[in-house]
């Protein structure tokens, strides 16, 4: 069976701090791999999706950046925090263009300080 | 551009009570629907996925149905339980071809005892 795993659960960083957030997923090939925020009071936004190794589709411009180094790995990172980078964080695995259920992660909480 | 929208923002029944959950699509040219549970700091589990060609999905007490022409999607909870208390959210995939998942603001359900 299929899994999918978020790490760390909890972050406290501070302004201008780098950031790493890592998610794998288990049991399938070749997934589409995609990266969300959640903001207090506000709705899913999508940051990146992508398709294959090394192939990153950015939808909102930002100081975040995402990488995936290999198949089932996908990487979200930041040379310096803002403050308006608190949220929570959550990855997410599909099949094919939409065909297939949408997997989360449990989620990653990142608050700046 | 496709927007997702769900009415109400949030919900308070008594236990028992069958409920209907709106969401709401700006481009009928949608692959499909998705809809989602998000229990407090957690992330989200899909509940009903239906296809574009589908017109209903069905598990347990859940039902949702949707309606491309006009571009609306509905979440049918019979008798409804504390335990179904949760934020519900929905997701259209765009057209085949590409790879998003675009999400309503959710619903807040609370399911009085």
């Amino acid at each position: 069976s299929q899994t999918i795993h978020q790490w760390p659960a909890t972050l406290v960083q501070p302004v201008g701090s780098p950031l790493s957030l890592e998610c794998t997923v288990e049991g399938t090939s070749n997934p589409n791999l995609y990266w969300y925020r959640q903001a207090a009071g506000r709705g899913l936004q999508l940051l990146f999706y992508s398709v294959g190794i090394g192939q990153i589709s950015s939808e909102v411009p930002q100081n975040l950046s995402a990488s995936r180094p290999q198949d089932r790995q996908f990487i979200l990172s930041s040379k310096k925090l803002l403050l308006s980078d608190s949220g929570f964080y959550l990855c997410a695995w599909g099949m094919g263009p939409g065909a297939n259920v949408l997997t989360f992660g449990a989620g990653s909480r990142l608050t700046v300080l | 551009k496709q927007e997702v929208t769900q009415i109400p923002a949030a919900l308070s029944v008594p236990e028992g009570e069958n409920l209907v959950l709106n969401c709401s699509f700006t481009d009928s040219a949608i692959y499909n629907l998705q809809w989602f549970r998000q229990d407090p700091g957690k992330g989200l589990t899909s509940l009903l996925l239906i296809q574009s060609s589908q017109r209903e999905q069905t598990s347990g007490r859940l039902n949702a149905s949707l309606d491309k022409s006009s571009g609306r999607s509905t979440l049918y909870i019979a008798a409804s339980q504390p335990g179904d208390s949760a934020t519900y959210l929905c997701a259209a995939t765009l057209t085949s071809g590409t790879y998003k998942y675009i999400f309503g603001t959710g619903t807040r359900l609370k399911v009085l005892a």
